[in-house]
């Protein structure tokens, strides 16, 4: 049971360069959530899904847009990269009454 | 909008001290909250949740916190601590707008020397 993986967990970008990263899940969630960790800041919340087709921002979205096709799979993109977006991010999903999952984390540099 | 306040960024301990970590929230409903623990290089992992019921709560490795609610604090405590416990930790509320969207405090980093 792989829980939430999250692929790839590093990339390096230039400024304005596009980029894609995958969360998925095995535990039949019905919620996902892509997260962004700064030093000093905690996580602070980028868009979340309530459900297959569904998506919604949360505190940062601005610069990201999320994408969930499947269920089990939940895409966070990077248009227009800007340095501002270095960051380790992180997925997690959630059935309706328990606690969040997380991913092991993507560090992205952004150059 | 709900907030979620770590008093201390830094904390270092030897091996055997008690660690006490403050949580305050600024929500006054019904709060569902947690304690997560980040190792060195790993991802989050749950410590501990308050969801009702006894204030008093248990969790993993030794850990435990209480809820008051009259202070708007879940302060996380362990008599104890072991260089494996060398990690960052972060404290949680469920956002008021549902969906078990976390709202996270900005964390503590806790230094265990043997």
């Amino acid at each position: 049971n792989a829980g939430v993986t999250q692929t790839p967990k590093f990339r390096v970008l230039k400024t304005g360069q596009s980029m894609t990263l995958l969360c998925a899940q095995d535990m039949n969630h019905e919620y996902m959530y892509w997260y962004r960790q700064d030093p000093g800041m905690g996580l602070r919340l980028i868009h979340y899904s309530v459900g297959e087709g569904t998506t919604a921002k949360g505190e940062v979205p601005d610069g990201y847009n999320v994408s969930r096709l499947k269920k089990q799979n939940f895409l966070l993109g990077l248009e227009s990269a800007a340095p501002s977006q270095t960051s380790v991010y992180f997925c997690a999903s959630s059935s309706r009454v328990e606690e969040l999952f997380f991913g092991e984390g993507s560090r992205l540099t952004v150059l | 909008a709900q907030s979620v306040s770590q008093h201390n960024h830094h904390v270092i301990l030897s091996e055997a001290a008690s660690l006490e970590l403050g949580c305050n929230y600024s929500y006054g409903g019904t709060v569902n909250l947690f304690w997560y623990v980040q190792y060195p290089g790993q991802h989050l992992q749950l410590l501990l949740k308050y969801f009702s019921g006894d204030p008093l709560v248990k969790g993993i490795k030794g850990f435990e916190a209480e809820f008051i609610k009259s202070k708007f604090s879940f302060n996380l405590r362990k008599p104890s601590v072991q260089w494996s416990d060398t990690a960052e930790y972060f404290c949680a509320v469920i956002s008021s707008g549902g969906y078990n969207k976390l709202i996270f405090g900005a964390g503590t980093r806790l230094a265990v020397h043997p």
